[in-house]
């Protein structure tokens, strides 16, 4: 079974810091999602990745196949980016999600 | 991409009475997914939601509680049956996720029951 873990479970920063968001798993994947869930319940797809690193804007996903472990980083915060962020994954041949528990991130200002 | 869009985004239901909740995508894709989010938990699988025919539910869900109907290529519901307050939960779409393996799979703004 391909456990999904993310740490921290809660993270507070102060404006403008540099966020790490971390998620690893335990077996081979076909690829690593992040996601965003804001207060409301809506998720919205930030990133889908199978390997390399990918950049959006302030936030950039890194993904290290060898050692099943993936990050998520925000540069220069903002409060807008208080959300969870839960990291998923898909295995080769099946389509579906399995999902780690998020990371709550609260951005003061 | 892909947008979704879920009607209705929230309720508040008596116990043993049902709920239908529908999902529509802006285009047509191959997977369309049910999701239970239930307070403070992440997010569940119930059932995969096939085009033309029956859905496939994960364990722990059932047809009976969950019916689930596709139509079409762009349009699904969920009806959660006789509720209970353990139903309380955001209920989720998604589609996309289909081949090649990975692809993003896009969500709808959910659905946020309260059964009193």
């Amino acid at each position: 079974k391909n456990e999904v873990e993310q740490s921290p479970q809660n993270l507070t920063a102060q404006e403008g810091e540099f966020i790490t968001i971390n998620c690893s798993y335990s077996v081979g994947i076909s690829a690593l999602h992040w996601l965003q869930q804001h207060p409301g319940g809506g998720i919205v797809s930030l990133f889908m990745l199978s390997s390399g690193k990918k950049k959006h804007g302030r936030l950039i996903a890194t993904i290290n196949i060898q050692e099943k472990h993936s990050s998520l980083h925000i540069t220069a915060s903002h409060p807008r980016d208080s959300a969870v962020y839960i990291c998923a994954v898909s295995y080769f041949g099946n389509e579906k999600l399995t999902f780690g528990t998020g990371t709550r991130l609260t951005i003061i200002p | 991409s892909a947008v979704i869009s879920q009607k209705p985004s929230r309720d508040i239901c008596q116990r043993g009475t049902s709920l239908t909740i529908q999902c529509q995508v802006d285009s047509q894709v191959t997977m369309m997914f049910w999701y239970r989010q239930q307070p403070g938990q992440s997010l569940t699988l119930i059932a995969t939601a096939n085009q033309g025919s029956e859905a496939t539910y994960e364990s722990g869900f059932v047809i009976d509680k969950f019916p689930i109907s596709r139509p079409n290529l762009t349009f699904s519901t969920l009806t959660v049956s006789n509720m209970s307050p353990e139903d309380s939960s955001i209920y989720l779409c998604s589609a996309g996720g289909g081949r090649p393996e990975g692809e993003t799979q896009y969500f709808g703004p959910g659905t946020r029951l309260l059964v009193l």
